[in-house]
């Protein structure tokens, strides 16, 4: 496997339902995020892990649970979620988190919530 | 805070024409990083260009070229010669220096490019 890889790649799940969305990266980088791609709205930044360490939480309800055993998985635990929820959800990486590393990006998770 | 504005929700051109993406960004840092991304219908984001904010040098890369402008606050995005494999939705984001509290990038709304043949 190369680059930033997600699975499941789609998703359905009921309102009451718990599932967890997994990342993996396979370019040695120490940052990992999440972000929420949804149809009227741009790209929203989720969650930020540095060295396993949350460094940004965007007001994310807690209906969304990050977790980061390590640098290169990151998974995303999902309870009880809303049909608003419903969307992409995108992993990325980098080498670090300064603002000059550039981001590289899995193909995403398609979430339905029904 | 910092904001990217791609005005151009969506394109439409003839396979070899040239078509120019617009994007408009704002900050207060005098330090911050542009970046281009494409997103094919497989759905994950491919990174295209870094520009940091002191290097206004346009930059080619075979079809593709940019231009940085900081008088206007843009970073275009121009493809020569356009293929129906460049049909994807482009984003402009922007990342402002804030050390090691967070990569933050600041995702314009996208601009839908369809090339048809």
């Amino acid at each position: 496997e190369t680059g930033v890889t997600q699975t499941p790649r789609h998703l359905v799940m009921g309102m009451t339902n718990k599932k967890s969305l997994k990342c993996e990266q396979h370019l040695g980088h120490n940052a990992m995020y999440w972000y929420k791609q949804s149809a009227k709205k741009p790209l929203e930044l989720m969650f930020v892990y540095n060295f396993k360490e949350q460094t940004e939480n965007n007001s994310v309800p807690s209906r969304f649970s990050p977790e980061c055993p390590n640098s290169s998985h990151l998974f995303l635990h999902l309870h009880t979620l809303q049909p608003e929820d419903s969307a992409l959800y995108l992993c990325a990486s980098s080498l670090g988190v300064t603002s000059s590393y550039e981001q590289y990006f899995g193909p995403g998770t398609r979430l339905t919530v029904t | 805070a910092q904001k990217v504005t791609q005005a151009q929700t969506e394109i439409s051109v003839v396979e070899k024409e040239d078509v120019t993406l617009d994007c408009v960004y704002e900050t207060r840092d005098t330090t911050y990083y542009l970046f281009w991304y494409k997103q094919p219908p497989s759905g994950e984001l491919v990174f295209l260009i870094r520009r940091n904010s002191f290097d206004e040098q346009n930059e080619i890369s075979g079809r593709y070229s940019w231009n940085f402008q900081k008088s206007t606050s843009s970073f275009n995005f121009t493809i020569t010669a356009s293929q129906v494999v460049d049909s994807a939705v482009y984003f402009c984001a922007l990342s402002e220096a804030r050390g090691n509290a967070g990569n933050m990038l600041t995702f314009g709304g996208g601009t839908r490019l369809m090339v048809k043949p």
